[in-house]
């Protein structure tokens, strides 16, 4: 199985702030790799996938980055309504989600 | 618009079976793959399992290998998860959710509102 390692668990920034969370999987998954964000009581939203590819309708601040084992996610400019949690998720074997990263505002 | 309602979920002793379904609308359902993924609360994201566009493909995450069984009916646009011997920790809200595209199986870009399954005595 491949493991999904993301980091931080959490953090606390301020807006206007550029916010970065990297993901590292266990092994090469190339760049099956995708971010969601999900905000409490919803379900997950599609950001990013393949890697760096932003979804339709996703704003252009958020971006992702990396291939084989190692991936960034960012936030170019923190905003109030970017209070979430994040989740990268990797399909190169079956489908596997890192621990997620909490959010918050300073 | 593209709209997955589950709904099943309920309070179940430990050992004992529910059965959650998966309403599709505005979109050809039997042409895409469909996935469960659950959420323990305040816990992250967990795949469950997923099913090929015929039901011909179908893969299990290995906590729920031998205990659940998913499936859909093309007809119903319905998907279906079939949980038995319930455990404590398959206590959560289940998710079904529909790929970005009938070519693949993910990433997700449709899900449900989540159904909470709750296992205890």
């Amino acid at each position: 199985d491949i493991q999904m390692t993301q980091s931080p668990s959490s953090l606390s920034a301020s807006v206007g702030d550029r916010v970065t969370i990297t993901c590292q999987a266990s092994q090469d998954i190339s760049n099956y790799l995708n971010w969601y964000q999900q905000k409490p009581g919803k379900a997950p939203k599609l950001l990013i996938y393949d890697a760096s590819n932003l979804e339709t309708g996703v704003p252009s601040r958020f971006s992702g980055s990396g291939s084989g084992t190692d991936f960034t996610f960012t936030i170019s400019s923190l905003q109030p309504e970017d209070i979430a949690t994040y989740y990268c998720q990797q399909y190169g074997n079956l489908l596997t989600f890192g621990g997620g990263t909490k959010v918050e505002i300073k | 618009q593209v709209q997955l309602v589950e709904s099943g979920g309920g309070l179940v002793k430990p050992g004992g079976s529910l059965r959650l379904s998966c309403a599709a609308s505005g979109f050809t359902f039997s042409d895409y793959y469909m996935s469960w993924i659950r959420q323990a609360p305040g816990k992250g994201l967990e795949w469950v399992s997923y099913i090929s566009s015929s039901g011909s493909t179908i893969y299990y995450a290995d906590s729920v290998k031998g205990r659940f069984t998913i499936s859909r009916d093309n007809a119903k646009n319905s998907l279906y998860l079939q949980m038995n011997s319930l455990r404590a920790e398959d206590t959560a809200v289940y998710y079904c959710a529909r790929p970005i595209a009938t070519t693949g199986i993910f990433p997700f870009d449709h899900w449900g509102q989540g159904t909470l399954v709750t296992v205890s005595s």
